[in-house]
């Protein structure tokens, strides 16, 4: 079946500890998402890669990093300038059609010990 | 900036009954989104919006768009206690790459028996 697979569902961060959070899609889309969700709230754009090799900061990049080796890959590191780092995250691809959607994987909740 | 603005926030119906919710945007977009979402898990994607009077329907629900007045509505038919859910609407401002999305806070609906 083709789709968006988060590993893991649950993380726990450490103070001034680096943690990555993996997206994989098999759906063979270009462009790859990485949302955050706090509590209550709608949903943040945290980096975006439209190609391999590639990538732009969305609206609340401060202390995230990314990377796209891979076409099927988009992990997102969470590094530890990211002082509120607590929060549902979300990785999103689309195709290049302009009436696609855009589908979510299944999360992954990020918690700091 | 653009902003989105959802309301009502929360949502307590009675099964059987009618109800609308209401999206506004500030500045100009050529394609509006609606999600679902239940509770810690992901979204799922209801309806895409690309055109101005557009109107899509899928069971009780029926979404439309407005350009004009930048408004979209998520229309609900004789609510069942399945529909309960957040329900996000979401705008790519004009000219965005389609994953750059601006989500509304959501509105969570209730349906009460």
């Amino acid at each position: 079946d083709g789709g968006i697979t988060q590993s893991p569902k649950y993380l726990f961060r450490k103070e001034g500890q680096n943690v990555t959070l993996s997206c994989e899609q098999n759906l063979n889309h270009d462009a790859m998402y990485w949302y955050r969700q706090d509590p209550g709230q709608g949903l943040r754009l945290i980096y975006y890669s439209q190609i391999v090799n590639d990538f732009q900061k969305g609206d609340i990049a401060e202390g995230y990093s990314v990377s796209r080796e891979k076409k099927e890959s988009f992990p997102l590191t969470v590094t530890s300038a990211q002082k509120n780092p607590t929060a549902f995250y979300l990785c999103a691809s689309t195709g290049r059609m302009l009436n696609e959607k855009l589908f979510f994987g299944s999360g992954t909740q990020l918690s700091v010990l | 900036e653009l902003k989105v603005e959802q309301n009502p926030l929360f949502l307590s119906m009675q099964e059987g009954k009618n109800y609308t919710i209401y999206c506004n945007y500030s500045t100009t977009s050529d394609r509006l989104y609606w999600y679902r979402q239940d509770p810690g898990k992901s979204l799922e994607s209801l309806f895409v919006l690309l055109s101005n009077g557009a109107v899509k329907q899928e069971g009780r629900l029926m979404a439309s768009l407005d350009t004009k007045a930048r408004l979209s509505t998520l229309h609900i038919t004789a609510a069942v206690h399945d529909l309960s859910a957040t329900y996000f609407c979401a705008v790519v401002p004009y000219g965005g790459s389609q994953g750059n999305l601006i989500f509304g806070k959501g509105t969570k609906l209730s349906v009460k028996p």
